[in-house]
Protein backbone atom coordinates (compact mmCIF):
# COMPACT_ATOMS: atom_id res chain seq x y z
CA UNK A 1 0.00 0.00 0.00
CA UNK A 2 1.24 4.17 0.31
CA UNK A 3 3.64 4.49 2.55
CA UNK A 4 4.54 8.31 3.89
CA UNK A 5 7.12 8.48 5.41
CA UNK A 6 9.77 11.25 6.99
CA UNK A 7 13.35 12.14 6.71
CA UNK A 8 14.31 12.87 10.55
CA UNK A 9 12.84 11.67 13.18
CA UNK A 10 14.17 14.56 15.67
CA UNK A 11 14.58 18.15 14.76
CA UNK A 12 16.13 20.91 17.61
CA UNK A 13 16.00 24.37 16.61
CA UNK A 14 16.42 27.50 18.63
CA UNK A 15 13.73 29.60 19.54
CA UNK A 16 13.14 31.98 16.99
CA UNK A 17 14.68 29.79 14.40
CA UNK A 18 12.83 28.59 11.42
CA UNK A 19 12.31 24.82 10.87
CA UNK A 20 11.70 22.61 8.07
CA UNK A 21 10.04 19.04 8.27
CA UNK A 22 10.42 17.03 5.00
CA UNK A 23 8.15 13.93 4.25
CA UNK A 24 7.87 12.06 0.98
CA UNK A 25 5.19 10.17 -0.18
CA UNK A 26 4.79 7.28 -2.52
CA UNK A 27 1.61 7.27 -4.37
CA UNK A 28 1.89 9.89 -7.21
CA UNK A 29 -2.13 9.82 -7.34
CA UNK A 30 -2.49 11.12 -4.35
CA UNK A 31 -4.62 14.59 -4.33
CA UNK A 32 -4.32 16.29 -0.97
CA UNK A 33 -1.88 16.25 1.63
CA UNK A 34 -2.49 17.41 5.46
CA UNK A 35 0.10 18.56 8.07
CA UNK A 36 -0.88 17.51 11.73
CA UNK A 37 1.04 18.46 14.65
CA UNK A 38 0.32 16.10 18.09
CA UNK A 39 1.48 17.78 21.31
CA UNK A 40 1.99 15.67 24.30
CA UNK A 41 -1.36 13.25 25.93
CA UNK A 42 -3.14 14.96 22.58
CA UNK A 43 -4.51 13.84 19.96
CA UNK A 44 -3.24 14.82 16.07
CA UNK A 45 -4.28 18.51 14.75
CA UNK A 46 -5.17 20.00 11.51
CA UNK A 47 -2.51 22.61 10.53
CA UNK A 48 -2.79 23.10 7.30
CA UNK A 49 -3.56 21.34 3.66
CA UNK A 50 -2.96 21.49 0.54
CA UNK A 51 -4.13 20.06 -2.90
CA UNK A 52 -2.21 18.08 -5.54
CA UNK A 53 -2.86 21.11 -7.87
CA UNK A 54 -1.16 23.75 -5.77
CA UNK A 55 3.09 23.99 -5.19
CA UNK A 56 2.79 26.47 -2.32
CA UNK A 57 0.30 27.14 0.18
CA UNK A 58 1.06 29.59 3.37
CA UNK A 59 -0.82 30.02 7.16
CA UNK A 60 -0.38 31.92 10.14
CA UNK A 61 3.85 31.63 10.41
CA UNK A 62 3.77 28.36 8.23
CA UNK A 63 3.98 27.22 4.95
CA UNK A 64 3.34 23.73 3.16
CA UNK A 65 5.34 23.31 0.03
CA UNK A 66 4.52 20.09 -2.24
CA UNK A 67 6.92 19.22 -5.17
CA UNK A 68 5.08 16.77 -6.96
CA UNK A 69 8.00 15.72 -9.22
CA UNK A 70 9.89 13.98 -6.42
CA UNK A 71 6.83 13.34 -4.31
CA UNK A 72 8.26 15.55 -1.14
CA UNK A 73 6.58 17.47 0.84
CA UNK A 74 7.74 19.81 3.34
CA UNK A 75 6.36 22.14 6.62
CA UNK A 76 8.13 25.53 7.11
CA UNK A 77 7.70 27.34 10.66
CA UNK A 78 8.76 30.71 10.82
CA UNK A 79 9.93 31.94 14.13
CA UNK A 80 9.49 28.74 15.89
CA UNK A 81 8.38 28.85 19.19
CA UNK A 82 8.46 26.99 22.33
CA UNK A 83 4.73 26.48 21.78
CA UNK A 84 5.71 24.71 18.31
CA UNK A 85 7.47 21.49 20.08
CA UNK A 86 5.20 18.93 19.38
CA UNK A 87 5.34 16.02 16.57
CA UNK A 88 4.02 16.70 13.20
CA UNK A 89 3.35 14.21 10.67
CA UNK A 90 2.22 14.67 7.49
CA UNK A 91 -0.61 12.63 5.69
CA UNK A 92 -1.73 11.96 1.99
CA UNK A 93 -5.26 10.78 0.45
CA UNK A 94 -5.33 8.52 -1.05
CA UNK A 95 -7.49 6.87 -4.13
CA UNK A 96 -9.84 6.51 -1.42
CA UNK A 97 -11.05 9.53 -1.07
CA UNK A 98 -11.68 9.07 2.40
CA UNK A 99 -8.80 7.03 3.71
CA UNK A 100 -5.68 9.68 4.55
CA UNK A 101 -1.99 7.35 4.95
CA UNK A 102 -0.21 9.08 7.66
CA UNK A 103 3.83 9.18 8.33
CA UNK A 104 5.51 8.22 11.16
CA UNK A 105 5.90 11.77 12.63
CA UNK A 106 9.10 13.70 13.59
CA UNK A 107 9.34 15.45 16.77
CA UNK A 108 10.05 19.02 16.71
CA UNK A 109 11.80 20.42 19.81
CA UNK A 110 12.63 24.16 20.63
CA UNK A 111 15.29 25.11 22.66
CA UNK A 112 14.93 28.36 24.66
CA UNK B 1 -15.98 23.51 19.16
CA UNK B 2 -16.46 20.56 17.62
CA UNK B 3 -15.44 17.63 19.06
CA UNK B 4 -14.43 13.62 19.27
CA UNK B 5 -14.43 12.72 22.62
CA UNK B 6 -12.91 8.99 23.52
CA UNK B 7 -14.49 7.58 27.15
CA UNK B 8 -11.24 6.91 28.58
CA UNK B 9 -7.86 8.53 28.30
CA UNK B 10 -5.51 5.83 30.05
CA UNK B 11 -6.94 2.28 30.77
CA UNK B 12 -5.63 -0.50 32.14
CA UNK B 13 -6.95 -4.29 31.45
CA UNK B 14 -5.34 -7.73 32.00
CA UNK B 15 -4.26 -9.89 29.33
CA UNK B 16 -7.87 -12.12 28.36
CA UNK B 17 -10.50 -9.30 29.10
CA UNK B 18 -13.17 -8.14 26.95
CA UNK B 19 -12.11 -4.43 26.26
CA UNK B 20 -14.34 -1.35 24.92
CA UNK B 21 -13.31 1.57 23.83
CA UNK B 22 -16.03 4.11 23.06
CA UNK B 23 -15.56 7.45 20.85
CA UNK B 24 -18.10 9.97 19.99
CA UNK B 25 -18.18 12.83 17.57
CA UNK B 26 -20.64 15.55 17.44
CA UNK B 27 -20.13 17.13 13.75
CA UNK B 28 -22.14 14.53 12.17
CA UNK B 29 -19.42 13.15 10.16
CA UNK B 30 -20.27 10.23 8.17
CA UNK B 31 -16.62 8.68 8.90
CA UNK B 32 -14.99 7.46 11.63
CA UNK B 33 -11.59 5.52 12.33
CA UNK B 34 -9.91 3.71 14.92
CA UNK B 35 -5.80 3.63 14.67
CA UNK B 36 -3.50 2.66 16.97
CA UNK B 37 -0.48 4.83 17.28
CA UNK B 38 3.23 3.05 18.48
CA UNK B 39 6.74 4.54 18.76
CA UNK B 40 8.22 4.28 15.40
CA UNK B 41 5.64 2.67 13.62
CA UNK B 42 3.01 5.94 13.34
CA UNK B 43 -0.59 5.51 12.73
CA UNK B 44 -1.85 2.40 11.74
CA UNK B 45 -5.52 2.01 10.68
CA UNK B 46 -7.52 -0.61 12.68
CA UNK B 47 -11.19 -0.39 11.31
CA UNK B 48 -13.23 2.45 9.81
CA UNK B 49 -16.76 2.97 8.89
CA UNK B 50 -18.40 5.21 6.49
CA UNK B 51 -21.83 4.97 7.78
CA UNK B 52 -23.81 3.26 10.73
CA UNK B 53 -23.93 -0.63 10.70
CA UNK B 54 -21.02 -0.31 7.76
CA UNK B 55 -17.14 -1.67 8.91
CA UNK B 56 -14.53 -2.03 7.31
CA UNK B 57 -11.03 -3.79 7.86
CA UNK B 58 -7.92 -1.47 8.09
CA UNK B 59 -4.48 -2.39 8.02
CA UNK B 60 -4.57 -4.11 11.01
CA UNK B 61 -7.56 -5.57 12.37
CA UNK B 62 -6.82 -8.89 13.93
CA UNK B 63 -8.05 -9.49 17.38
CA UNK B 64 -9.82 -6.32 17.21
CA UNK B 65 -13.95 -5.38 16.05
CA UNK B 66 -15.79 -2.39 15.75
CA UNK B 67 -19.52 -1.44 16.32
CA UNK B 68 -21.33 1.60 14.84
CA UNK B 69 -24.82 1.64 15.87
CA UNK B 70 -25.29 5.30 15.66
CA UNK B 71 -23.79 8.06 13.55
CA UNK B 72 -22.18 9.95 16.47
CA UNK B 73 -20.38 6.25 17.84
CA UNK B 74 -18.07 4.09 16.80
CA UNK B 75 -16.86 1.38 19.42
CA UNK B 76 -13.91 -0.29 19.56
CA UNK B 77 -13.93 -3.69 20.84
CA UNK B 78 -10.77 -6.05 21.96
CA UNK B 79 -12.58 -9.72 22.15
CA UNK B 80 -9.54 -10.75 24.58
CA UNK B 81 -6.66 -7.90 25.47
CA UNK B 82 -3.21 -9.37 24.82
CA UNK B 83 0.34 -7.50 25.80
CA UNK B 84 0.77 -6.53 22.34
CA UNK B 85 -2.90 -4.52 22.14
CA UNK B 86 -0.42 -2.16 24.47
CA UNK B 87 -0.90 1.09 23.20
CA UNK B 88 -2.16 4.58 22.20
CA UNK B 89 -5.69 4.45 20.72
CA UNK B 90 -6.77 7.23 18.74
CA UNK B 91 -10.60 7.53 17.20
CA UNK B 92 -11.24 10.17 14.34
CA UNK B 93 -13.86 11.45 12.39
CA UNK B 94 -14.29 12.88 9.07
CA UNK B 95 -16.61 14.60 6.48
CA UNK B 96 -17.84 12.42 3.25
CA UNK B 97 -15.42 14.21 0.97
CA UNK B 98 -12.54 13.86 3.52
CA UNK B 99 -11.16 17.47 2.90
CA UNK B 100 -9.61 18.87 5.82
CA UNK B 101 -8.73 15.55 6.91
CA UNK B 102 -9.72 13.95 10.31
CA UNK B 103 -10.14 15.34 13.17
CA UNK B 104 -9.38 13.68 16.40
CA UNK B 105 -10.28 12.66 19.99
CA UNK B 106 -7.26 13.04 22.68
CA UNK B 107 -6.59 9.43 22.78
CA UNK B 108 -7.16 6.36 25.12
CA UNK B 109 -3.46 4.86 26.42
CA UNK B 110 -4.17 1.16 27.15
CA UNK B 111 -2.05 -1.01 29.19
CA UNK B 112 -2.76 -4.66 29.28
CA UNK B 113 -1.29 -6.68 31.90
Amino acid sequence: GESVGLHLPTLSVQEGDNSIINCAYSNSASDYFIWYKQESGKGPQFIIDIRSNMDKRQGQRVTVLLNKTVKHLSLQIAATQPGDSAVYFCAERSNNFNKFYFGSGTKLNVKP
Amino acid sequence: DVKVTQSSRYLVKRTGEKVFLECVQDMDHENMFWYRQDPGLGLRLIYFSYDVKMKEKGDIPEGYSVSREKKERFSLILESASTNQTSMYLCASSSGGGDYGYTFGSGTRLTVV
